[in-house]
Parts: C-alpha cells; sequence; structure tokens
C-alpha cells in the first residue's frame, strides 16, 4: 500500500513564504503531483515531479526528493486567494492484481487546509 | 471547451435504489477515474481505467461498479447504495495514466444516501 502525510492546516500571511511537506511511501513511484482545491470546488493542477529537484511556475514551486520520499510545494509572494487546501498525489505501478502492465494508481494525502491573513 | 462532465451534480436517495453517477470528456483521454471525498479522509480513488474496456479497483471499491465501453464514457454505479456511501464523489481524466499530464476533475455529485 502507500501511505502519503501531509500537515492537516497551516496558517501564514499575506505577502510571506509558505512550504507544505508531503512524505511518502510506495513502491514503484512514478511521479508526484500537486493540486490545490478552493472549499467545494474541484481541485486544479499545480505541478508534476518526477525526477529529483525544483520545479517553478510563477509564484508556486515543487521539490521531490526520491530517496527521501518527500516533496514540498513553496508558495511565494502569498494572496488571500491562496487560502485552499494543498493536495499531493503520489501515483505508482505497477499495481498488484492490477490489469496488468502499463495500470498506474494515483493515491492522494488528506490535504493541507492553508489559511491566508493579512 | 475542454471539460469532465458529471450529472447529476446533487443527488438524495434512499438507501437500495440503484443509482448512476455518469462522467463524460470530450478531450480524447485515455485514462479516467473516480474518488470520493470525505472530511478528514481526503481523495480517496474508487475506480480507474487505462483505457476502453480495461478498469482496476482503487483504494475503495466495494459498493461500486464501473464500465468504459466508450472512451469518453465512464459512469459509477451503485447497485445498493448504503448511507456509508454518502460523499461528494469527483470524476476525473487525463491524456494516459502514465503521462505526466494532469488529470482534469469534474465539478463534483454530491450523494446523500438515507
Amino acid at each position: 500500500g502507500q501511505n502519503i502525510d501531509q500537515p492537516t492546516e497551516m496558517t501564514a500571511t499575506e505577502g510571506a513564504i509558505v512550504q507544505i511537506n508531503c512524505t511518502y511511501q510506495t513502491s514503484g513511484f512514478n511521479g508526484l503531483f500537486w493540486y490545490q482545491q478552493h472549499a467545494g470546488e474541484a481541485p486544479t493542477f499545480l505541478s508534476y515531479n518526477v525526477l529529483d529537484g525544483l520545479e517553478e511556475k510563477g509564484r508556486f514551486s515543487s521539490f521531490l526528493s526520491r530517496s527521501k520520499g518527500y516533496s514540498y510545494l513553496l508558495l511565494k509572494e502569498l494572496q488571500m486567494k491562496d487560502s485552499a487546501s494543498y493536495l499531493c498525489a503520489v501515483r505508482s505501478f505497477p499495481v498488484p492484481g492490477g490489469s496488468g502492465a502499463g495500470s498506474y494508481q494515483l493515491t492522494f494525502g488528506k490535504g493541507t487546509k492553508l489559511s491566508v491573513i493579512p | 471547451e475542454a471539460q469532465v462532465t458529471q450529472n447529476p451534480r446533487y443527488l438524495i436517495t434512499v438507501t437500495g435504489k440503484k443509482l448512476t453517477v455518469t462522467c463524460s470528456q470530450n478531450m480524447n483521454h485515455e485514462y479516467m477515474s473516480w474518488y470520493r471525498q470525505d472530511p478528514g479522509l481526503g481523495l480517496r480513488q474508487i475506480y480507474y481505467s487505462m483505457n476502453v474496456e480495461v478498469t482496476d479497483k482503487g483504494d475503495v471499491p466495494e459498493g461500486y461498479k464501473v464500465s468504459r465501453k466508450e472512451k469518453r464514457n465512464f459512469p459509477l454505479i451503485l447497485e445498493s447504495p448504503s448511507p456509508n456511501q454518502t460523499s461528494l464523489y469527483f470524476c476525473a481524466s487525463s491524456l494516459r495514466g502514465n503521462s505526466n499530464q494532469p488529470q482534469h476533475f469534474g465539478d463534483g455529485t454530491r450523494l446523500s444516501i438515507l
């Protein structure tokens, strides 16, 4: 099975920088995604890492260390609209007992609720 | 407009009455998936499909069925719904199961089983 851990809640100040950590344990690691989800809405894609290192996309960056089973999402210049839940998701393959080669499963962490305060 | 469409958006029904939640995507995606989201438990995968006629169990498949007869549609079937299936359900699709392309999510279906 897979185990993904994220902090449940975080609070940060508008304009600041916040780092949301994600640790995972899985066999057959094949990529890690970060999603943003505002209350009552569908998740939306933020970033993807499959190799070690930092991926930067505007105010958002994501880092991966496969050997440590660790990722973080870095949000800079926080804005009030960044208040949302942030979901870490790990893709793994092949799935035992699955349909066979190419059978991939995506497992989400429970999410980190970020509150941005003035 | 590229989208994933779920229907219905909201449903209140009673225990044991079979129901189907439809999901359709217009992006010619091979991979489709169903999730349920519950407070404190996050998003959990129910079933997924790598392509037409290929489906696999996710983490919480009990009480659910799916089919993938056409590429664009991936309905979720609850043969005999029970109150513990009350939840928010999301359908999602991506180009392929093993690509770096993200999953696109539908707007969600809120099911209440009384």
